[in-house]
């Protein structure tokens, strides 16, 4: 399976500490996403990376890549209460689709 | 329309009783992308559609469940005799293309009694 897995499943932090959720996958990619996730409704598309890039940011999200590892890690720095959610990363696989992890359940409190 | 719309919001229904759910795409992606998620589960890859492509119907779950997609706009998951396990949240998702960003719509609650 080219599926992703979250690490951990669940965090619980305060507000003001940074958050940092990991994924790791089995085959190769072309890129990797990162998506969020509230409610159990649809999810927020985060931020993209490539497979010939090595970290990326967006805001307060820093994303790093190591392909010789095959995984992610997904940073929110200073996080709020509206950072709780949960979020996915999403790889491709080589293929023209995506296949979802499991997901990180982040609690932040106030 | 500004996103992906999904229909109905939630639907209740007998075991045994067929349903259908609707996904209308963001207009011009050429893929579509139908999930599944119980509660406090991950995604469940259940069918893509890329243009005028054979579907990759390979996360189907069983021959209860089928898809199809009209004038390569919106689709239709269909699931017969539905079963309690059935109950989930199903998320249709669209994107440029199969390797660029989807875009979700906001799901269909399912519950089977």
């Amino acid at each position: 399976s080219q599926q992703g897995e979250e690490d951990p499943q669940a965090l619980s932090i305060q507000e003001g500490e940074n958050a940092t959720m990991n994924c790791s996958y089995k085959t190769s990619i072309n890129n990797l996403q990162w998506y969020r996730q509230n409610s159990g409704r649809g999810l927020v598309h985060l931020i993209l990376i490539r497979s010939n890039e090595r970290e990326k940011h967006s805001g307060r999200l820093r994303v790093t890549l190591d392909t010789s590892k095959k995984s992610s890690s997904l940073l929110i720095t200073a996080s709020r209460a509206a950072d709780t959610a949960s979020y996915f990363c999403a790889t491709d696989g080589n293929t023209d689709k995506l296949i979802f992890g499991t997901g990180t359940r982040l609690q932040v409190f106030p | 329309g500004a996103g992906v719309s999904q229909s109905p919001s939630n639907k209740v229904t007998e075991k045994g009783k067929d349903v259908e759910l609707r996904c209308d795409p963001i207009s011009g992606h050429t893929a579509l992308y139908w999930y599944r998620q119980s509660l406090g589960q991950g995604l469940e890859f259940l069918i893509y559609f890329q243009g005028n492509s054979a579907p990759d119907k390979s996360g189907l779950p069983s021959d209860r469940f089928s898809a199809e997609r009209t004038g390569g706009s919106v689709s239709t998951l269909t699931i017969q005799r539905t079963q309690q396990e059935d109950s989930a949240v199903y998320l249709c998702a669209s994107s440029l293309s199969g390797v660029h960003e989807q875009y979700f719509g906001p799901g269909t609650r399912l519950t089977v009694t």
